[in-house]
């Protein structure tokens, strides 16, 4: 099944600060998606992006389908970005599929 | 308009009981899902329904049962609670995922159980 990675683990900015999150995975995919789990663990989703560029606000995020990669960009970082980010992958077949997280990036914005 | 609604949002079993986390969306989504998270270890998929009267396998299905109720609900059952089920539980649902469909996931809030 599809492995899926992120990096790095843990990170540590100061309020105003940008930063890059990255998500390798190990197969081919055409749902990939992008998470933010808050302090209090409720999970939304910020981008569903298969290949391409997106964005949204100070958040933007890159998919490049053919070297198994996406980047999640966050710039001029706010307190309320703290949390775990986490990005899921899958292939779509029989109208659904296992989309499969990584272990997440824990990002800690300080005032 | 809830979204994704989980119940009970806190259980403690002993080892051994059985229990039923129930699921419902008002979304018309297809698709429901069931993951648990466990520190360090990310969400791993136990089982998904990809449209009414389906269910698949996740990555870690052993132990758990599941039940598409109708196209709203989807319940996930412990027959026998022990104590590597501890854990923090979503339900999540989406779109039919087609080739033009988005599949995004909009999840729960969350049930955290307790094995004793």
């Amino acid at each position: 099944g599809i492995q899926v990675e992120q990096s790095p683990p843990d990170l540590i900015l100061q309020e105003g600060a940008n930063s890059t999150l990255r998500c390798n995975f190990s197969d081919s995919v055409n749902n990939l998606q992008w998470f933010h789990q808050n302090p209090w663990g409720q999970l939304i989703n910020l981008f569903y992006i298969p290949s391409g560029t997106k964005q949204n606000g100070r958040l933007s995020a890159t998919t490049v389908a053919t070297e198994r990669y996406s980047l999640l960009y966050i710039s001029s970082s706010q307190t309320t970005d703290s949390g775990v980010y986490f990005c899921a992958a899958a292939m779509i077949y029989n109208q659904g599929g296992k989309l499969i997280f990584g272990q997440g990036t824990e990002l800690s914005v300080k005032p | 308009n809830a979204g994704v609604t989980q119940t009970p949002k806190f259980q403690v079993l002993k080892t051994g009981q059985s229990m039923t986390l129930q699921c419902a969306q008002d979304m018309n989504h297809n698709s429901m899902y069931w993951y648990r998270q466990d520190p360090g270890m990310g969400l791993r998929l136990i089982y998904y329904s990809a449209s009414e009267g389906t269910t698949d396998k996740g990555e870690v299905p052993n132990g758990y049962n599941v039940s598409r109720l109708n196209k709203r609900e989807f319940s996930l059952r412990l027959e026998s609670a022990a104590p590597s089920q501890t854990s923090v539980y979503f339900c999540a649902s989406s779109e039919a995922w087609t080739s033009r469909g988005t599949g995004e996931l909009f999840f729960g809030e969350g049930s955290r159980l307790t094995v004793l």
